[in-house]
């Protein structure tokens, strides 16, 4: 079957650093995803890892380890505005179909 | 560079109906991928088109289709509405690259909220 796991929520504080974490199981990989999703709102692009290794964009940066079938996202020097909805994604073999996860809500407390 | 936009923004119908949802892709793409996002969860993969076919389909019943213009443009039909069918209809738009149909990176409009009464 196809899995996506994730925590369904994490609280930090501004300033601090968390990691979300994903696991999945998939038939096929093309590659994973993670997506930033404000309430109301369309998610928004925030990282592509295909190879292992880790990705750092800014104050994000997302990890993948393809034999353990595991990835995590590290935010840091967190700020309020970074209160949303993590989601991990997974790309299927020839990148026809991907499967999200149901999504971690951060929250961000002062 | 316009992103992807849908229509409309938000729909109320009743059990039974028929609704047809509408997306156009960010420019450069051309691929279309339906997804419907219940309260509370991550969005379940509908379908995607490339070259006004369908390539791939979810776990959804026949009672969804959609279509692909020539433009890339593309339409969500969803027919004989079921309460069930209420969440946000999102669409995102790719780029097929080059190489074995690998798919860049999804941008997602900012969806159809229907409402099914």
């Amino acid at each position: 079957g196809q899995n996506i796991d994730q925590p369904t929520e994490m609280t930090a504080t501004e300033g601090a650093i968390v990691q979300i974490n994903c696991t999945y199981q998939t038939s096929g990989f093309n590659g994973l995803f993670w997506y930033q999703q404000h309430a109301g709102e369309a998610p928004t692009f925030l990282s592509y890892n295909v190879l292992d290794g880790l990705e750092e964009k800014g104050r994000f940066s997302s990890f993948l380890s393809r034999s353990k079938g595991y990835s995590y996202l590290l935010l840091k020097e967190l700020q309020m505005k970074d209160s949303a909805s993590y989601l991990c994604a997974v790309s299927n073999t020839g990148g026809f179909k991907t499967i999200f996860g149901a999504g971690t809500r951060l929250f961000v407390k002062a | 560079d316009a992103g992807v936009t849908q229509s409309p923004t938000h729909l109320i119908k009743t059990r039974g109906q028929q609704v047809t949802l509408r997306c156009s892709p960010k420019s450069g793409h051309d691929t279309v991928s339906w997804y419907q996002q219940a309260l509370g969860q991550g969005p379940q993969f509908i379908f995607q088109y490339y070259e006004e076919e369908e390539r791939q389909r979810g776990n959804f019943p026949d009672r969804f289709s959609g279509h692909q213009f020539p433009n890339y443009s593309s339409e969500l039909n969803v027919n004989a509405l079921l309460l069930g069918d209420s969440a946000l209809y999102l669409c995102a738009s790719s780029l097929v690259g080059t190489s074995g149909g690998f798919t860049d990176t999804q941008y997602f409009g900012p969806g159809t909220r229907l409402t099914v009464l």
